[in-house]
């Protein structure tokens, strides 16, 4: 059963746009909800994260926003440049560590 | 700087051959974990530890054994690799229960022959 459920799976946006990855879940004891970045062969790294009780926060060019009503979340990042070019987890914990991950989403920003 | 490492980065053993792999933090964080990661998948969490409190997911298979012998150290052995276990292994940190950010080490990627 997929809990975090993450859209799309491949994204190409040209150099300057705005990408956008878009996440929803269904269990509303998620407190948490992170983004992750991964270059091929690296782990994971935390890019910028949310608690439900405010809708948006902003991390230089990354900004999260947060409808909790509709259970859903998004990544937007601006300017987006060639190095941004990674792959993009969305994922949403519960209090007690448990993490479960959507499916990533494969960036790819052509110069 | 303190972090998360694993070892080794690559590790290739035989079908049915067991195999150790490590993870080590210099962070001090109370609960690690361990996360099976295949080819343009996300992350799957295979079990975890709050200090030596061990938590195994339910659908995690018998031939994953996991040992933290002291806060510093974990180890995940698999005892008799099939070729569907190949896979990034991610070791991942956390300060303590109820904090949710975690922290990734770079992964060991298996390859099984």
């Amino acid at each position: 059963q997929q809990q975090v459920k993450q859209s799309p799976q491949s994204l190409i946006v040209q150099k300057g746009g705005i990408s956008i990855i878009n996440c929803a879940y269904e269990n509303t004891a998620f407190d948490y909800f992170p983004w992750y970045q991964q270059f091929p062969g690296k782990g994971p790294a935390l890019l910028i994260a949310i608690r439900p009780d405010v809708s948006e926060k902003k991390e230089g060019r990354f900004t999260i926003s947060f409808n909790k009503s509709a259970k859903q979340f998004s990544l937007h990042i601006m300017d987006s440049q060639p190095g941004d070019s990674a792959t993009y987890f969305c994922a949403a914990s519960r209090p007690n560590n448990d993490m479960r991950f959507g499916a990533g989403t494969r960036l790819t920003v052509k110069p | 700087d303190a972090m998360v490492i694993q070892n080794p980065r690559y590790q290739v053993t035989q079908f049915g051959k067991p195999v150790t792999l490590s993870c080590s933090q210099t962070l001090n964080h109370n609960v690690m974990y361990w996360y099976q990661q295949k080819s343009s998948q996300a992350p799957k969490l295979l079990f975890h530890y709050y200090d030596k409190d061990f938590n195994n997911e339910a659908d995690t298979p018998d031939n994953f054994q996991s040992r933290r012998p002291n806060t510093s150290f974990c180890f995940l052995d698999i005892r008799s690799p099939g070729l569907g276990d190949a896979a990034m292994y991610l070791c991942a940190t956390s300060p303590k229960e109820g904090y949710n950010e975690q922290f990734f080490g770079p992964g060991t990627r298996l390859t099984v022959l």
